[in-house]
């Protein structure tokens, strides 16, 4: 298995206040991205990193952040949470070697409850 | 607009019968393609993939997909399901001029009958 750890894996937090999930890899992949699951729309993609302190926006970035210090880590944090942001959020990484392909892996997700 | 379609949100079907999973996509270019599963309170397991080549690609767990360009699909197969094989399974689509970034489908929930 890919070397991804995601933390925490289950939150519940109240409305309003900010949340910051981390993700680690140990591949030394340049790309990571955070995704959310929600019934019925598979995996969305929220915000994603191609290297040190590059980032960029994905689907559905309205209401959140994301900072990338070190190539292993990415933070994804929700300044005040709302309820419509109770999800399943899946951090992955991918490579994009010289003349090759390659798929992302995912982490095994972090399970937020907003109340 | 770009996207990734999968028409049966769930199948039922028997054990040791085949089962074949639709999906199709709305692009302008012929992306990368993969098919994840996801087991209950897990991850995303990679299934198989296409970049190039043969149309015809092998994964694990017995599955197989075919890519039709004509046809923008790419649908997965199973010749005899096994109870294990009971999951949502996800298609879903990249571009590796686009940082490899993946749109999914909805997802298909199967459910095998014993």
């Amino acid at each position: 298995d890919a070397g991804i750890t995601q933390s925490p894996r289950h939150k519940v937090t109240e409305t309003g206040t900010p949340v910051t999930l981390r993700c680690h890899q140990t591949e030394n992949h340049r790309y990571m991205y955070w995704y959310r699951q929600d019934p019925g729309h598979g995996l969305r993609l929220i915000h994603y990193s191609y290297g040190v302190k590059d980032t960029d926006k994905g689907e559905v970035s309205d209401g959140y952040s994301v900072s990338r210090s070190k190539t292993e880590d990415f933070l994804l944090t929700l300044e005040s949470a709302t309820s419509s942001q109770t999800s399943v959020y899946f951090c992955a990484i991918s490579d994009l070697p010289r003349g090759g392909n390659t798929e992302a892996f995912f982490g095994q997700g972090t399970r937020l409850t907003v109340v | 607009a770009q996207s990734v379609t999968q028409p049966d949100i769930h199948i039922t079907v028997s054990e040791g019968a085949s089962l074949e999973l639709r999906c199709n996509y709305s692009y302008g270019a012929t992306p990368y393609l993969f098919w994840y599963v996801q087991s209950p309170g897990q991850g995303l397991q990679l299934l198989l993939k296409y970049f190039s080549g043969d149309t015809l690609v092998q994964g694990i767990k017995g599955f197989e997909a075919e890519f039709k360009r004509s046809q923008s699909s790419f649908n997965l197969r199973k010749p005899s399901v096994h109870w294990s094989d009971a999951a949502e399974y996800f298609c879903a689509v990249g571009f590796k001029a686009a940082g490899n970034k993946l749109t999914f489908g909805g997802g298909t929930r199967v459910l095998v009958k014993p």
